[in-house]
């Protein structure tokens, strides 16, 4: 069993829409979470860092973290076709090492 | 303006030849990384260096090695590529003592073995 699981999807929702992002884990001593926004044939950038459990709120996204549910959420209002990416769950102990979901590609339609 | 700049951006290279990704910031970032990214498999840690002196494996180290030549410049070389090595390959920093083990991701290396 992998130490983070996401859905690949992919997901495909229309203009304006909610999308709802999520990933589970299973090492209790992750207490560093963030999310990833990955363009096509780009790298990664950070898009929501959030420490312990918790919510945290940027502009149209939303991040929350359930540590007693091992469960992370990530919320995108209004969703505008830019967008359209894959979206990677990230996670950490405290320490160097940074433990990933698959990512999870989104379509947002216009 | 790239923080984290990787070369080539594209390689396409035959079974058995030895290649080179470089990667280089200008963040001012001690830690730097080194991923491969597969379809469906998310990213996995291949090297990491905390600083010119400290080099780690990762998760799949075998077959690759590193050279950390400056806080500012971390290698990633394919000793003898195989086909199972075609991947996108990622160079990352992070800062150390930063207090959120943010990684800071640069646009990586699309890699063909044939």
């Amino acid at each position: 069993q992998k130490e983070v699981e996401q859905d690949p999807g992919p997901l495909s929702v229309p203009e304006g829409a909610i999308v709802s992002l999520n990933c589970t884990y299973s090492n209790s001593a992750f207490q560093y979470f963030m999310w990833y926004r990955q363009y096509s044939r780009k790298g990664p950038e950070l898009l929501m860092y959030t420490y312990s459990s918790g919510n945290k709120e940027d502009g149209r996204f939303t991040a929350q973290v359930d540590k007693s549910s091992k469960y992370i959420s990530l919320f995108i209002r209004d969703s505008q076709p830019s967008d359209s990416a894959t979206y990677l769950c990230a996670m950490s102990a405290g320490d160097y090492k940074l433990s990933f979901g698959a990512g999870t590609t989104v379509t947002v339609r216009a | 303006d790239a923080d984290v700049t990787q070369t080539p951006r594209n390689r396409i290279t035959k079974t058995g030849k030895r290649i080179m990704l470089e990667c280089s910031q200008t963040k001012g970032h001690d830690r730097m990384y080194w991923y491969r990214q597969d379809p469906g498999l998310g990213l996995q840690l291949i090297y990491y260096s905390f600083d010119v002196k400290d080099i780690n494996k990762g998760e799949i180290s075998d077959g690759y090695s590193v050279s950390r030549q400056a806080q500012a410049k971390f290698s990633l070389s394919l000793e003898s590529a195989i086909p199972n090595q075609t991947a996108l390959y990622f160079c990352a920093t992070s800062l150390l003592g930063g207090g959120t083990d943010t990684q800071y991701f640069g646009p990586g290396t699309r890699l063909t073995v044939l």
